[in-house]
C-alpha cells in the first residue's frame, strides 16, 4: 500500500517563530489532508489539498502531486498550535478510499 | 464541530467484556470509516462502510465487528476485550471516494 512519511518527527518552537512540516508519499493520490490533533485528542481538519496551494490565516499548505510531497507552513506560531500534525492520503490506484496516515510531527510551542 | 458524533467519549471496562461504540456521520455522508489510535501503532484503518455495505477491511481483529444501519449510523463492536485494545477509536465520514473526510471526537477505551 501507499507509504506516508512525515518530517521532522518532533519540533520545539518559541512563540512567534515560523515552521515548515513535510509529508512525502510513495504513490499518486486522490486525496491529501492535513490534521491537527490537539492535546485533548481531537483530530481537526486543517486542509484538504490533493494539489495546489491553500491558505487559512497563519497556516498554509502546498501539495506538489507530481513530486509526491506536501508542505504545511505555520507562521507566527502560538502555544495553541501545540499538538501533533498528521498528513493523510488516499492512493489513486485501486478502489480503496481509506486514509493512510503518516506518523505525525509533534509540535511544542513555548513562551 | 466536525458534524460527526461519537458516543460514548470515554469507556472503562474489564478484560473479557464486550462494548459497542456508536457513530453518526455528517448529514449527507454515505461513507463511514473506523480507525484505531494506540500509542505504539499510530492511526490504523479498521473498516469502511458505504451506504450500508462493507467496502474495505484493514487491520481489524476477528473479535471486532461493525455495521452500518439504514439511517447510516454505524456501530463498532469490540468483544473479548484485552488490555492491548485500550486505544482511541475514531469514526470518520465522507461523501465519497477521494473527498474530504471529517472525524468525530473519538471514544477513549480503557480496558482494565
Amino acid at each position: 500500500g501507499i507509504q506516508v512519511e512525515q518530517s521532522p518527527p518532533d519540533l520545539i518552537l518559541q512563540e512567534g517563530a515560523n515552521s515548515t512540516l513535510r509529508c512525502n508519499f510513495s504513490d499518486s493520490v486522490n486525496n491529501l489532508q492535513w490534521f491537527h490533533q490537539n492535546p485533548w485528542g481531537q483530530l481537526i481538519n486543517l486542509f484538504y489539498i490533493p494539489s495546489g496551494t491553500k491558505q487559512n490565516g497563519r497556516l498554509s499548505a502546498t501539495t506538489v502531486a507530481t513530486e509526491r510531497y506536501s508542505l504545511l507552513y505555520i507562521s507566527s506560531s502560538q502555544t495553541t498550535d501545540s499538538g501533533v500534525y498528521f498528513c493523510a492520503v488516499v492512493g489513486s490506484t485501486g478502489t480503496a478510499s481509506k486514509l493512510t496516515f503518516g506518523t505525525g510531527t509533534r509540535l511544542q510551542v513555548t513562551l | 464541530d466536525s458534524g460527526v458524533t461519537q458516543t460514548p467519549k470515554h469507556l472503562i471496562t474489564a478484560t473479557g467484556q464486550r462494548v459497542t461504540l456508536r457513530c453518526s456521520p455528517r448529514s449527507g455522508d454515505l461513507s463511514v470509516y473506523w480507525y484505531q489510535q494506540s500509542l505504539d501503532q499510530g492511526l490504523q484503518f479498521l473498516i469502511h462502510y458505504y451506504n450500508g455495505e462493507e467496502r474495505a477491511k484493514g487491520n481489524i481483529l476477528e473479535r471486532f465487528s461493525a455495521q452500518q444501519f439504514p439511517d447510516l449510523h454505524s456501530e463498532l463492536n469490540l468483544s473479548s476485550l484485552e488490555l492491548g485494545d485500550s486505544a482511541l477509536y475514531f469514526c470518520a465520514s465522507s461523501v465519497g471516494r477521494g473527498t474530504e473526510a471529517f472525524f468525530g471526537q473519538g471514544t477513549r477505551l480503557t480496558v482494565v
